[in-house]
């Protein structure tokens, strides 16, 4: 079956920096969310997106965005990176009418700022 | 989404039934249980979910009791490779919620041959 596609999977960038990270989340799926996780940290909400349109926000600093586009994959387009975004960057999505929490991870991408 | 409580660590060994207890006092009447399984450096998993009594699948068991103030999360005959972090969410899971999943801290179990 059709999983969840991240890229890329490893990223390597320098503070101040800018990176873009893909999802392209399972067929038919319409909710797509990201989460951030730092190293010995429990998985942090950043931001959802349902039919295109933003749901919900969390712990997303003002630096980053993200959005979904009209193929129903997202983008998380973070900018003046800083050491401490260093973190695996899931994705996950999930259809509404299975239920909003069963959602499927992505296997993540892993940000390292130097 | 309502509080939960669960061990920080368990361990086991291999070939046991493991059983972990999240706690949910505050559970609304439209909340849903949800556990995840996470390995090392891989995202979440979602194993089971349940509104009451008992729900099995071919991986675990979830047993939650009529006042639904607590879930136990029961994995039979466990093996190396059920080594993970577990997490117990609750929330409004159907009806239109957003589902960004809130974790708490979850509990590690370790189990050994």
């Amino acid at each position: 079956a059709a999983g969840v596609i991240q890229s890329p999977r490893h990223l390597i960038k320098e503070k101040r920096e800018t990176a873009t990270l893909k999802c392209y989340p399972i067929p038919r799926h319409d909710t797509v969310y990201w989460y951030q996780q730092g190293p010995g940290q429990d998985p942090q909400f950043l931001i959802s997106f349902y039919e295109k349109m933003q749901s919900d926000k969390g712990s997303i600093p003002d630096r980053f965005s993200a959005q979904q586009f009209s193929d129903y994959h997202s983008e998380l387009n973070m900018s003046s990176l800083e050491l401490g975004d260093s973190a695996l960057y899931f994705c996950a999505s999930s259809s509404r009418l299975a239920g909003a929490y069963e959602q499927y991870f992505g296997p993540g991408t892993r940000l390292t700022v130097t | 989404l309502a509080k939960t409580t669960q061990p920080i660590s368990m361990d086991s060994y291999e070939g046991q039934e493991v059983n972990i207890t999240c706690s949910h006092n505050n559970i609304a009447t439209n909340d849903y249980i949800t556990w995840y399984q996470q390995f090392p450096s891989q995202g979440p998993r979602f194993i089971i979910q349940g509104y009451k009594t008992k729900v099995t699948n071919e991986v675990a068991s979830l047993f939650i009791p009529a006042d639904r103030k607590s879930s136990t999360l029961s994995l039979p005959r466990v093996s190396l490779s059920d080594t993970a972090v577990y997490y117990c969410l609750v929330g409004a899971a159907y009806g239109g919620s957003q589902g960004n999943l809130i974790f708490g801290k979850g509990t590690k179990l370790s189990v050994k041959p």
